[in-house]
């Protein structure tokens, strides 16, 4: 695709139910990132993705997050049991490109909103 | 470890004032260096990068920022605000040799008429 996609673009969802949010990345782009924007904060790391493997997932806040890419392409951050302080954007970023001139290109993001 | 401060989470300035977004980093060695910007109802895009290549760079939309190690500092600055300049900033810092981009809290801001 054009650009990065991520779906879907808002979800609402119960405390304690199990949620997945999907990443769509540029095509060709091998690394993955995901964040989470939270009211009044900044962007934090979750997990990074080279390919199909995360070399780097000491992010994600707890054992209920996870996530997974396959094909070098698509990947799914999934909250088990959501909490209401899971509430956030959730954004998902890639780029073809790790030296000096990386630059990410983010999705506009999922809002989660865990009532 | 590696870090990012952003000083001011909200700056606002007068349409045609100078802006300056302040942006300190702590590493053991100079890392890649990062703004980037979200436009209301966007998502984040790249605004300029250091590379080492040199210490002043420009980016898009007259925005620049220079790189002080003495400091450990990449201020964001534009000779004159424009209404359209209205946004959340983030600077971000990665090691060369590390995964993952660290972002700071942000700033955000505003132009008065």
């Amino acid at each position: 695709g054009a650009g990065v996609s991520q779906s879907p673009s808002n979800k609402v969802t119960e405390k304690g139910k199990d949620v997945e949010l999907r990443c769509d990345p540029i095509s060709g782009h091998t690394a993955l990132y995901w964040y989470r924007q939270s009211l009044g904060q900044g962007l934090e790391f979750l997990i990074y993705f080279q390919g199909n493997s995360a070399p780097d997932k000491s992010g994600l806040p707890s054992d209920r997050f996870s996530a997974e890419r396959t094909g070098g392409s698509v990947s799914t951050l999934t909250i088990q049991r959501t909490q209401q302080e899971d509430s956030a954007v959730y954004l998902c970023a890639s780029s073809s490109d790790r030296g000096p001139n990386e630059k990410l290109f983010f999705g506009s993001g999922t809002q989660l909103s865990v009532l | 470890a590696q870090s990012v401060t952003q000083l001011g989470s909200h700056v606002s300035v007068s349409e045609g004032a100078l802006v300056l977004l302040r942006c300190n980093y702590s590493s053991s060695v100079p890392p890649y260096l990062f703004w980037y910007v979200q436009y209301p109802n966007q998502g984040l895009q790249l605004l300029l990068k250091y590379t080492s290549a040199a210490t002043l760079v420009k980016g898009i939309n007259g925005f620049e920022a220079e790189f002080k190690k003495s400091e450990t500092s990449f201020h964001l600055t534009k000779p004159s605000a424009h209404m359209s300049d209205a946004a959340e900033y983030f600077c971000a810092v990665r090691h060369s040799s590390a995964s993952k981009i660290i972002f700071g809290s942000g700033t955000r801001l505003s132009i008065r008429p």
